[in-house]
């Protein structure tokens, strides 16, 4: 089965700051897809960003970016010029590609943001 | 991207009751979700909800406990039967079409106190 691990409970950055969270995976498919959700304190699931496992280009929107290398079966996402607005639970999630239609989430990194 | 209702946001129940919980989507949606997410954690996915059968629960979750139901193709509602503290919990609708590839909708979830 599929696991999502994010190892980091909490992390913490400066105002305007670069901030990485690591996100690990396993699984024995090729194809499949991973994103970023972030939680805010109103409970929102945002979805953040999305890359598909056979496209080797990192996806990209706005101020934030992930690093995927499937090989070392890593998606960590990169928050530039960080802001207060992005105080929040991050989720890393990972869905199969064929094999059925629901996401499975790691257990998430909070995000605290240091005016 | 659908826009979800879920209703009611939040709610303080006596043990032994139960509570429905109900999911409106603006447009019609492929796949439609139930989550759990207790204190501090990760979402867990409680069942997948099917337009006009039984829904698919997941491993530790039953009919009995989450009756789920889904008449059409933008509604569903989820009960918490017979409750305890032990289901003090958030409970989140999601919904996808295109089979979630391009990502997961989320409801503003339903804060779940029980006494």
């Amino acid at each position: 089965a599929q696991t999502v691990t994010q190892s980091q409970p909490e992390m913490s950055v400066q105002e305007a700051e670069t901030v990485t969270l690591s996100c690990t995976y396993d699984t024995s498919e090729s194809d499949y897809y991973l994103f970023w959700y972030k939680q805010p304190p109103s409970r929102q699931m945002i979805l953040v960003i999305r890359q598909e496992a056979y496209k080797q280009q990192n996806a990209t929107e706005n101020r934030f970016s992930v690093n995927f290398q499937k090989a070392a079966k890593s998606f960590s996402l990169k928050i530039s010029d960080s802001q207060l607005g992005d105080a929040a639970m991050y989720f890393c999630a990972y869905r199969s590609g064929d094999r059925d239609d629901k996401i499975i989430f790691g257990k998430g990194t909070r995000l605290h943001i240091l005016p | 991207s659908a826009v979800i209702s879920q209703k009611p946001s939040r709610d303080i129940c006596q043990r032994g009751t139960s509570l429905t919980i109900q999911c409106q989507v603006d447009s019609q949606v492929t796949m439609m979700f139930w989550y759990r997410q207790q204190p501090g954690q990760s979402l867990t996915l409680i069942a997948t909800a099917n337009q006009g059968s039984e829904a698919t629960y997941e491993s530790g979750f039953v009919i009995d406990k989450f009756p789920i139901s889904r008449p059409n193709l933008t509604f569903s509602t989820l009960t918490v039967s017979n409750m305890s503290p032990e289901d003090s919990s958030i409970y989140l609708c999601s919904v996808t079409t295109y089979r979630g590839l391009y990502g997961y909708t989320f409801g503003s979830g339903t804060r779940l106190t029980v006494v």
